[in-house]
């Protein structure tokens, strides 16, 4: 397995266009999350995603960021409009089934830059 | 609520010194804790877990319940430590792992 894999790697975009950050979970794990990483914040927690479906989205900054998880091995992350504040290093982490809840594996991130 | 705390952002160590990276957290129940290491332009990738108790690379870490600490130590800084370092805490209701502010170690040779 290749791991999660997380596209694009890096993304640099104008303030005001919409950015979609894509993830491939690990084959079989059902625990999908989305996190920021900032030198100011270091690793937030935006949204988690069990069996597809949200279970905790209270760390989405605001309505400017939405995720879905249409299937078992594809998610995305949208920010519409993006803004020179949401620059950072966004992590799409998987687990798997059972009470595993710390083995995350990460993807290796998309570095965004609004500019 | 779960809050994990790395009171350091910054740690400088020399070659072959002791180092610990110390880690707080706040949390009800009966939390899982997890040291979480990213070396330069890697993933992000689980070191060790309190409930293996294992050592790994040479790092240790004991849950201290008393103090609500998981401080990671190792007795000897290699210059390959140098890393960011998170402390993470899982909740016994549910899969959310919070990550503290992490902690840039340097190891200087």
């Amino acid at each position: 397995d290749a791991g999660v894999i997380q596209s694009p790697r890096h993304e640099v975009t104008e303030m005001g266009q919409e950015v979609t950050l894509r993830c491939k979970p690990i084959s079989g794990h059902d625990y999908l999350f989305w996190y920021r990483q900032t030198m100011m914040r270091g690793l937030e927690l935006l949204i988690y995603f069990n069996n597809n479906v949200p279970i905790d989205d209270s760390g989405m900054p605001e309505d400017r960021f939405s995720a879905k998880m249409p299937n078992a091995s594809f998610s995305t992350l949208k920010i519409q409009p993006s803004e020179p504040r949401d620059s950072a290093v966004y992590f799409c982490a998987s687990s798997p089934p059972g009470r595993t809840f710390g083995q995350a594996f990460f993807g290796q991130g998309t570095r965004l830059t609004v500019v | 609520a779960q809050r994990v705390t790395q009171p350091e952002k910054l740690l400088s160590v020399f070659k072959g010194a002791p180092v610990e990276l110390k880690c707080n957290y706040s949390y009800s129940g009966s939390p899982e804790l997890f040291w979480y290491v990213q070396y330069s332009r890697q993933r992000l990738q689980l070191l060790l877990r309190h409930i293996s108790r294992e050592s790994i690379k040479g790092f240790t870490a004991d849950l201290n319940k008393g103090e609500t600490s998981f401080h990671l130590k190792k007795p000897f800084a290699q210059e390959e430590d140098s890393a960011m370092y998170y402390c993470a805490l899982a909740g016994t209701s549910g899969s959310r792992l919070t990550f503290g502010e992490g902690t840039q170690l340097t190891v200087n040779p």
